[in-house]
């Protein structure tokens, strides 16, 4: 079974400091895996996108990285501000198919001043 | 406008009623996307239309769903006699050209659905 699983659920951070949030999937084929972020009450926004051929993608204070080998994925997030609480979702696209993306729940950052 | 818009933007409605839910895509995308999110959940995938036809309708949890798509543009979701557990935020997304996973797709800000 396709799985996109992302941890931790939830994290609280202080203002400027850095976090990295987790993603380990099961797609397979795998054509790409994107990293989106969605603000309370708002659709999803993609931060990044990855093929299986590329290792890290950033995105201004926003970097993810990807082990197609381990099949897990990271989203580093640097000197964190209070706009970026938001639920961060993990999607990966399997490589056939018409609708063939695999949504994560997400992890809920909040953060604090 | 420039973005993905849907309307309402709130509904709530009581069990046994049908609602039909609006989405308007981004112009030119042919492409377009209905998920439902839960508390808790992942984007679940209802439907997907390319044009005005439906090549995927197998996320439809039910026959109380069902939507359309006219002219290539709007789309209305509809739910008849909904249940309580049809409450969700439902989101559309549309994107310029298939399959999915290598065209950006552009989320509209979601409908919440309740279900009283």
């Amino acid at each position: 079974k396709n799985q996109v699983e992302q941890s931790p659920q939830s994290l609280i951070i202080l203002e400027g400091k850095n976090c990295t949030l987790q993603c380990n999937y099961t797609v397979s084929p795998f054509s790409n895996l994107r990293w989106y972020k969605q603000d309370t009450g708002r659709g999803p926004v993609s931060l990044t996108i990855m093929t299986f051929s590329e290792n890290t993608k950033s995105n201004g204070r926003y970097t993810a990285t990807l082990d197609a080998d381990t099949k897990q994925s990271s989203l580093h997030i640097t000197a964190s501000q209070l706009s970026d609480s938001a639920s961060y979702i993990c999607v990966v696209t399997f490589l056939t198919g018409a609708n063939n993306l695999f949504f994560g729940t997400g992890t809920r950052l909040t953060v604090i001043p | 406008g420039a973005g993905v818009s849907q309307s309402p933007s709130n509904k709530v409605t009581e069990k046994g009623k049908d609602v039909e839910l609006r989405c308007d895509p981004i112009s030119g995308h042919t492409a377009l996307y209905w998920y439902r999110q839960s508390l808790g959940q992942g984007l679940e995938f209802l439907i997907y239309f390319q044009g005005n036809s439906a090549p995927d309708k197998s996320g439809l949890p039910s026959d109380r769903f069902s939507a359309e798509r006219t002219g290539g543009s709007v789309s209305t979701l509809t739910i008849q006699r909904t249940q309580q557990e049809d409450s969700a935020v439902y989101l559309c997304a549309s994107s310029l050209a298939q399959p999915a996973g290598r065209a950006e797709q552009y989320f509209g800000p979601g409908t919440r659905l309740t279900v009283t």
